[in-house]
């Protein structure tokens, strides 16, 4: 394992249809993060993990976006009801988190991207 | 809000020209960190500066962060072709990092 790895690398879906991204953290990496990047932006935060608990979660975009981390592994993205104006890249990120520890860097390694098009 | 503007938006040169890019924001960043990405792939993490005044080299890349910890730079010495990408600062709080929008970078032959 050299990387974060994501599936699919491209989803078309039709609007209105439920869409599931997984990403695969970077094996010693405790903290998982996704973000969503348009075209001309730079990459938007979504939701973070430290483990299995959802840290953060009140910059998903609407109450259609959902994350999970069930076994501090893998983390799953779902959007519910796909609209067009949810077609972006969707990233996955990865760090190591030391508890307890006086400074933390938040030096994050990226996946590929899942690039989602809603026709 | 914490806010990153980077300048140029664009930037289009010949092969062996030298550029600096720019990061700048009214907030104090923990450390700032500055991406590379190519078209259809995820940033690619080059540097994190940590001290005000900081400055690292990468090869012909150099990186310098602000007294101040608000602002940033990156300058390339003798551009490649394959420096072309978009180049993307964040700055980093606890727990999630703030981007600006980029400089995208052409580096013709």
């Amino acid at each position: 394992d050299t990387g974060v790895s994501q599936d699919p690398r491209h989803k078309i879906t039709k609007r209105g249809q439920n869409v599931t991204f997984r990403c695969d953290p970077i094996s010693e990496h405790n903290r998982l993060y996704w973000y969503r990047q348009t075209l001309g932006q730079g990459p938007e935060f979504l939701t973070y993990f430290q483990n299995e608990a959802q840290l953060e979660k009140s910059r998903l975009l609407s109450d259609r976006f959902s994350a999970e981390r069930p076994k501090g592994s893998f983390s799953t993205l779902e959007i519910q009801r796909t609209e067009q104006g949810d077609s972006a890249m969707y990233l996955c990120a990865s760090s190591s988190y030391l508890a307890g520890g006086l400074f933390s860097y938040n030096e994050q390694f990226f996946g590929p991207g899942t690039r989602l098009t809603v026709l | 809000t914490q806010l990153l503007e980077q300048s140029p938006q664009f930037l289009s040169i010949q092969e062996g020209e030298n550029l600096t890019v720019y990061c700048n924001s009214s907030s104090v960043f923990s450390s700032l960190q500055w991406y590379r990405q190519e078209p259809g792939e995820g940033p690619v993490l080059l540097v994190t500066v940590v001290t005000g005044g900081e400055v690292k080299k990468l090869k012909r890349l150099t990186f310098q962060f602000g007294d101040a910890r608000k602002d940033s730079s990156l300058h390339i010495t003798a551009a490649q072709t394959g420096d072309t990408g978009l180049y993307l600062c964040a700055g980093s709080g606890y727990s999630t990092l703030t981007f600006g929008k980029g400089t995208m970078l052409l580096v013709s032959p």
